[in-house]
């Protein structure tokens, strides 16, 4: 299993970023796919998730409003889209797999670092 | 919302044993999963439910949960321990996903 995240990012406040996430290795609608970030020095902190198989999301209640997080089944890939961004959205992101019962982030992408800088 | 409280950092010498408390409300009746991060790496799961180990993790890896403290035990600490330390926990009212703030562990 691999999760291949996109390449780092720089944006102006203002703006909105639009990260992706490829799975090889599984079958996709199998599972969930969720989104954490980790500011500079900081600890994890959740995003959001999606299942794709009942393009079911939710997210972390700060971000309500400001993210999107879908899928695409064919080509295996979930996408995070925040907007609004300021520097306080500087940060890694990434995306994780979800798994089984416990909803388990067993597989984890190798992250994409969001700069936002005037 | 619901909170997670780790101790931020703890010194460890090699071999010796480490553990990691994770508090929370009555987080004994919820499932906890902690994850390992390297410096520059993304998390890896080293123990879920509680106590479980995915395949591939050493089994000086270990994990209990109970009334309000979950605990990361690694026993015959060696260098290549040192990491961050993450417990998480599932809150619902919507489901949400909680990490606790970490703890960094350093090996003497």
């Amino acid at each position: 299993v691999q999760l291949v995240q996109s390449g780092a990012e720089v944006k102006k406040p203002g703006s909105s970023v639009k990260v992706s996430c490829k799975t090889s290795g599984g079958t996709f609608t199998n599972y969930g796919f969720t989104w954490v970030r980790q500011a500079p020095g900081q600890g994890l902190e959740w995003v959001g998730g999606i299942i794709p198989i009942v393009n079911a999301t939710n997210c972390a209640q700060k971000f309500r409003g400001r993210v999107t997080i879908t899928a695409d089944e064919f080509t295996s890939t979930s996408y995070m889209e925040l907007t609004s961004l300021t520097s306080e959205d500087t940060a890694v992101y990434y995306c994780a797999r979800v798994n089984g019962g416990s909803s388990l982030f067993d597989h984890w992408g190798q992250g994409t670092l969001v700069t936002v800088s005037s | 919302s619901y909170v997670l409280t780790q101790p931020p950092s703890m010194s460890v010498a090699p071999g010796q044993t480490a553990r990691i408390t994770c508090g929370g409300n009555d987080i004994g009746s919820k499932s906890v999963h902690w994850f390992q991060q390297k410096p520059g790496q993304a998390p890896m799961l080293v123990v879920y439910d509680d106590s479980d180990r995915p395949s591939g993790i050493t089994e000086r890896f270990s994990g209990s949960n109970s009334g309000n403290t979950a605990t990361l035990t690694i026993r015959g600490v060696e260098a290549e321990d040192e990491a961050d330390y993450y417990c998480q926990v599932w809150d619902s009212s919507p489901a949400h996903a909680v990490f606790g703030g970490g703890t960094k562990v350093t090996v003497l």
